[in-house]
């Protein structure tokens, strides 16, 4: 989990509120990640963000934005859009300056709505 | 689009033995792939890659996978399992994504878990 922080580790929200997840990382990494993780499916790709003020699309970004405001730090808002946001949020970075380089991963956020 | 399968929910091994985790992949052009472990409640932890040149890749705590690009197979072993080895493993595929960064696609994960 070295050099990327998220927070908090726990979150509960009520049914209609936005949240917002914190990951920072002090790895100087350019591309930063949000997953989401649901028993038995893996890890899916929210969204993504290769350089600062620059952020596309993964493939469940429904409900969710990010912003990019800083190279270290990549917040994820879960909107009151999302219709099932109980699931455990993992952020990531990498250094895409060197090829194919493995995503370093933060310790996550456990959302349940309540 | 890419994909990758891991064909079991859960392995069991006793400690001492062989382990190993199935993983076959789909991707148009060359496969970068990548194993990682989860403990509970935690992030994932990086085991090891392939991206080009020898089939076998070693990795970190004893882990080696083998590419076969024949079967389209990226299998993590290790000779000998620990205890300590339980955990969640997940093997990734990824492609290159406008010349920059890596755009992994997960397996479901295959829960490993080692008895005394």
């Amino acid at each position: 989990d070295g050099g990327i922080t998220q927070s908090p580790k726990y979150l509960f929200r009520k049914e209609g509120q936005n949240v917002t997840l914190s990951c920072e990382q002090n790895l100087n990494h350019d591309a930063m990640y949000w997953y989401r993780q649901d028993p038995g499916q893996g890890l899916r790709l929210i969204y993504y963000s290769q350089i600062v003020n620059d952020f596309q699309k993964g493939d469940i970004a429904e409900g969710y934005s990010v912003s990019r405001e800083k190279k270290e730090s990549f917040p994820l808002t879960v909107t009151s859009a999302q219709k099932n946001p109980t699931a455990f949020y993992l952020c990531a970075s990498s250094n895409p300056g060197q090829k194919y380089n493995e995503q370093f991963f933060g310790p996550g956020t456990r959302l349940t709505v309540l | 689009a890419q994909s990758v399968a891991q064909p079991e929910d859960q392995v069991n091994v006793a400690e001492g033995n062989p382990l190993t985790v199935k993983c076959t992949y789909s991707v148009s052009g060359n496969p970068y792939l990548f194993w990682y472990v989860q403990y509970p409640n935690r992030g994932l932890q990086f085991l090891l890659k392939y991206i080009t040149g020898d089939n076998l890749v070693k990795g970190s705590y004893g882990f080696e996978a083998e590419f076969n690009k024949s079967q389209t197979s990226f299998h993590l072993k290790k000779p000998s399992a620990l205890v300590s080895d339980s955990a969640l493993y997940f093997c990734a595929v990824s492609i290159r994504y406008k010349a920059a960064g890596n755009k992994l696609t997960f397996g479901g994960g295959t829960r490993v878990l080692v008895k005394p």
